[in-house]
């Protein structure tokens, strides 16, 4: 089956700071990939889309970028804001009409 | 603007218990799931419900139940529940299966078992 995997399960900058946010994937099928965030206290919702025709997504100052070759798929932020404290998963819609979510990364942004 | 509507938000209650969550949207979305968010926030789909037809994580344990009166609610129904119960379960749906990628989710119901 389809797998992702981020592997920064913690990430702590300071306000300001650039954020760099690392996924990948493996599925046997053309994938459409996706950022969620979870505020706390709250369910997940979708933040970006990212299909394999455009490579790039752009929303709420966050860009997700994707690259075929290497199967990765990258969240960032040219500068963050303690509100964008939260949980961020990486996604994936590839076999069988399924989607795949990430453990997930948690950001905390200090003031 | 919440869409997917779920109740409780906590709930407490002893080992061997029946606990229900209850998830209603009022997106007209014609699928429905139940996922389950352990400590770590680790997600996992336990079912997914669309035109009556019900796709079962098969690492789902059978005192886990969905039961569903319409497209609009699917609720979610432990028969006697373990420690291990214990997470947020979230309900969510979406216009069309999982592949779209794009859920939307309620807040949670978070579940303590002692």
């Amino acid at each position: 089956g389809d797998s992702v995997t981020q592997m920064q399960g913690q990430v702590t900058l300071s306000e300001d700071d650039f954020l760099f946010i690392n996924c990948t994937y493996s599925t046997t099928w053309y994938p459409t990939l996706f950022w969620y965030v979870q505020y706390p206290g709250e369910g997940p919702q979708l933040l970006l889309k990212v299909t394999t025709a455009n490579n790039k997504g752009i929303s709420r100052g966050f860009e997700a970028t994707y690259d075929k070759g290497t199967t990765s798929f990258h969240l960032q932020k040219a500068s963050v804001q303690e509100s964008d404290s939260a949980v961020y998963y990486c996604v994936v819609s590839g076999s069988f009409n399924k989607l795949t979510f990430g453990a997930g990364t948690r950001l905390a942004v200090c003031p | 603007e919440t869409a997917v509507f779920q109740t409780p938000n906590y709930h407490v209650t002893q080992v061997g218990n029946e606990v229900s969550f209850n998830c209603k949207q009022t997106l007209g979305h014609d699928t429905m799931y139940w996922y389950k968010q352990d400590s770590k926030k680790l997600l996992k789909i336990m079912f997914s419900y669309n035109n009556k037809q019900l796709i079962v994580n098969e690492t789902v344990p059978r005192r886990f139940s969905p039961q569903s009166s319409d497209k609009a609610h699917l609720n979610l129904r432990i028969k006697s529940v373990e420690p291990e119960d214990s997470a947020v379960y979230l309900c969510a749906s979406s216009l069309g299966g999982q592949g779209t990628g794009q859920l939307y989710f309620g807040e949670g119901s978070k579940l303590t078992v002692l």
